[in-house]
């Protein structure tokens, strides 16, 4: 089955910085990648997502980057403000089942 | 519009006794699945509905846990002789179309499970 890894699992920044968080995945046949942003008591909420047909794909501050040769992608958010502090999971789903593969999640912690 | 709802939002339970959780998907939403989450871990697949369907239970960890969606709307999780191994968070999630990519998945808040 899909492995899923994602690395940092802690990451801290200063308001105004960047943020990266990266994902690989083992299933070739993977084709979709979203990423959710979870807070604390809440569910995981989509922010952006990714399919193996693009290479990237932006929504203001946020970035998402896949590389199927090296079966990795990646998130990325600029110009980071306090209210982007949560636990955000990258996923992989390999359209030959019904499932989502998640990380283990990175806490993003945007000190002002 | 509405969005996933889950009841109850907290359950303690003691060792031994059977609880239920309920979901109740976004409107005409065709594919339903169920997630467990360990504290500081990612969501782990359990079970996924396509409306009355159950298509994929491959992620319940024993038989002691089953669900149901007997109408192709809310569905039910039950877990029958709970032991504290259980205690996590149960996610909902619905989807308006069939799984395969361009079926975004919307999740509920979770019910928070504690056994004693």
């Amino acid at each position: 089955g899909e492995n899923v890894e994602q690395h940092p699992s802690t990451l801290s920044v200063q308001e105004g910085d960047s943020a990266v968080i990266k994902c690989t995945y083992s299933d070739s046949a993977s084709n979709y990648f979203p990423w959710y942003k979870q807070e604390l008591g809440k569910g995981p909420q989509l922010i952006i997502d990714i399919r193996s047909n693009v290479g990237e794909k932006k929504d203001q501050r946020i970035a998402v980057t896949l590389n199927k040769t090296a079966k990795h992608f990646s998130l990325h958010i600029t110009e980071t403000q306090p209210e982007d502090s949560a636990v955000y999971f990258c996923a992989a789903l390999n359209s030959g089942y019904s499932t989502l593969t998640f990380g283990k999640g990175t806490m993003l912690l945007v000190s002002p | 519009g509405a969005g996933v709802s889950q009841s109850p939002r907290y359950k303690v339970a003691k060792r031994g006794q059977d609880v239920a959780l309920r979901c109740d998907p976004i409107s005409g939403h065709v594919s339903l699945f169920w997630y467990q989450q360990a504290l500081g871990q990612g969501p782990e697949f359990l079970t996924y509905f396509q409306n009355e369907a159950q298509l994929d239970k491959s992620g319940l960890p024993s038989d002691r846990f089953f669900a149901e969606r007997p109408e192709g709307s809310v569905s039910t999780l039950k877990i029958q002789r709970t032991q504290q191994e259980d205690s996590a968070v149960y996610l909902c999630a619905s989807s308006l179309r069939t799984s395969v990519p361009g079926g975004t998945q919307y999740f509920g808040p979770g019910t928070r499970l504690l056994v004693l």
